[in-house]
Formats: structure tokens, sequence, C-alpha cells
């Protein structure tokens, strides 16, 4: 099991372009999330989704867009990127583990800059 | 949504025990209580789960009074390698939207 994967780690954009941050889960969860997290701060939540074709916005979506077309994929993309956007972006599946806890499983996250 | 409370930063030596409290006043009945603890550069990763009573896993125990209203992350004898940052969380699968709150800044000195 490879877990979450998150692609790219690094990226620098320039304001006004866009861009898709990929998320993959191969552990059949449903619940996918998206969070962003500043330097120092706590994790905010942008988008989340509970399944296939189904998305809701969390608690910071302006400037995002999320699809869910497979429970595998969901993808994050930026559109406009501006320099309020510059974070760590983290994805995380929510599933039951080997013990049967209710658990948040997050990718190595995506650093993104925008100047 | 559930909103949690935790102390902004604490401090401690090696071979201490620490113990971070989380308030969440609106918890749910159906809401478990979750602990996670993040380093620089990664992201949060699963400590410790519990409903209610106490807890005991190989890192941790969590406590949870009656009420529920509260809980307790024990770390015995932590080391250098327990600074970082523990958040706890509150809901369940069936709780669509997990939010963070700010999380304890936790600083193990030798």
């Amino acid at each position: 099991n490879a877990g979450v994967t998150q692609t790219p780690k690094f990226r620098i954009l320039k304001i006004g372009q866009s861009m898709t941050l990929q998320c993959t889960q191969d552990m059949n969860h449903n619940y996918m999330y998206w969070y962003r997290q500043d330097p120092g701060m706590g994790l905010k939540l942008i988008y989340y989704s509970v399944g296939a074709g189904i998305t809701d916005k969390g608690e910071v979506p302006n400037g995002y867009n999320v699809s869910r077309s497979t429970t595998e994929d969901f993808p994050l993309r930026l559109e406009l990127a501006a320099p309020s956007q510059t974070s760590v972006y983290f994805c995380a599946s929510n599933g039951r583990d080997s013990s049967g806890a209710n658990v948040l499983t997050f990718g190595a996250g995506s650093r993104l800059t925008v100047l | 949504l559930a909103k949690t409370t935790q102390p902004i930063s604490m401090d401690s030596y090696e071979g201490q025990e620490v113990n971070i409290t989380c308030s969440h006043n609106n918890i749910a009945t159906n809401d478990y209580i979750t602990w996670y603890q993040q380093f620089p550069s990664q992201g949060p990763r699963f400590i410790i789960q519990g409903y209610k009573t106490k807890v005991t896993n190989e890192v941790a125990s969590l406590f949870i009074p009656a009420d529920r209203k509260s809980s307790t992350l024990s770390l015995p004898r932590v080391s250098l390698s327990d600074t970082a940052v523990y958040y706890c969380l509150v809901g369940y699968t069936g709780r669509r939207a997990l939010t963070f709150g700010s999380g304890t800044r936790l600083q193990v000195q030798p």
C-alpha cells in the first residue's frame, strides 16, 4: 500500500497561472480531503469529498476547485494563482485502520510558492 | 462542527510525562476524539483514538472524562524526538467536514 500520494512535491507559480495538485489513494477510502497549512499555522480545510462525484466546500474554498471522478483520485485545481495561495497543501483520506480506528491518512504534502 | 481548544505551546524535558488537554464542549454523541502528531514539513500522523474513558497504545494514553467535553493526551517519558505539534480532532466517519484546531507545539529539551 502506497497510502496517499501527492504530486508535485514542490512548485513555483507566477501570479495568474493555474495548476493542478494531484492526489491518489490506494486504500479504497470514500472520504478525501484537501488542507492547506501556512507557515507556523494549523491546517485549514479547503474541500472534501464523501465519494466519487460528490464534493463540498470546507473552511477556505475560494480560489480552488476540485473534482472526484474516481474513488482513488481527488485533484485540487488552482485558477489564477495569487501570492496568498503560497502554502503547503496536504491531501488526506479517511478510513478504518487495522485496529478499527477511524483514521486520516495524509500525503507528504505539496509546497506551492506563488511569486 | 465541534470546535477544539488546546494550549498553544508546552515545554518539557526528556524523561518527563507530558499531558496535553483539549477542550471540545460541543462534542456530538457520535464523535470520536483523535490525536495527531505533526513534524515540520510532514503530514500529520495518527497517534490514538478514543470515545470514552481511557485508551492506551504503545506510544500514548488518552483520557476522556464521562462528560466527554475534554480529553487529555498523555505521553510517557518524552524524548527529543517527541518535539512536534499535536492536534486533537473531534469527529466521525459520517461527519463530513473534519476541521483541525490550532494544535499544541510541544518542545522537549535535553
